[in-house]
């Protein structure tokens, strides 16, 4: 059965760079079956849909993030990676890694990022 | 972007008794929508996929349907562990859209 871990700092300052890991357990990134996404929750508010990325590396981004926002995937390691330029304090959020079939399926446990000095 | 619109944003029901949320598309999505399920500090758990399909695991009393535009969630009898907010998704045109979810609360 298939899990998912984010991992990565739960701190950043602005202006830096986010970068957060997903490590698959009981999966593969490299299988042509699925897609690996990327979504975040704002405290107390809805999902947003960061955008996802097929084992043979093809992406696609959520037009809000595009320009600063960058996924990449690790078949050898069967992890996926994200990478969110430029933070703000709009940022700070808990962001979920999920295997996507048909829409998101299995989700990590999600990681809360706070953007602050 | 398609706009997905929840409603109601907040039901209060009792144990028992059937509780149905809708989501609207602002355009036909076939049936490309999925419900979620989400708890206070977890993360969202899929409960139906292709707008009607039960995720597997997933109680009978949960089910979906609709097609297009318009999308229903039933629970057929609310048990304790139900009260949660509940999501649906588009993933029929990029970006993904999620709705603005529904809280279900103990009345």
């Amino acid at each position: 059965q298939v899990q998912l871990q984010e991992s990565g700092p739960g701190l950043v300052k602005p202006s830096q760079t986010l970068s957060l890991t997903c490590i698959v357990s009981g999966g593969s990134t490299s299988s042509d079956d699925y897609f690996w996404s990327w979504i975040r929750q704002h405290p107390g508010k809805g999902l947003e849909w960061i955008g996802y990325i097929y084992y043979s590396g093809s992406t696609y981004y959520n037009p809000s993030l595009k320009s600063r926002v960058t996924i990449s995937v690790d078949t050898s390691k069967t992890q996926f990676s994200l990478k969110v330029s430029s933070v703000t304090a709009a940022d700070t959020a808990v962001y979920y890694c999920a295997r996507e079939n048909g829409g998101p399926e299995v989700w990590g446990q999600g990681t809360t990022v706070t953007v602050s000095s | 972007d398609i706009q997905m619109t929840q409603s109601p944003s907040s039901l209060s029901a009792s144990v028992g008794d059937r509780v149905t949320i809708t989501c609207r598309a602002s355009q036909g999505i076939r049936n490309d929508l999925g419900w979620y399920q989400q708890k206070p500090g977890r993360a969202p758990k899929r409960l139906i996929y292709a707008a009607s399909s039960l995720q597997s695991g997933v109680p009978s009393r949960f089910s979906g349907s609709g097609s297009g535009t318009e999308f229903t969630l039933t629970i057929s009898s609310l048990q304790p562990e139900d009260f949660a907010t509940y999501y649906c998704l588009q993933h029929n045109n990029y970006p993904w859209t999620f709705g603005q979810g529904t809280k279900v609360e103990i009345k």
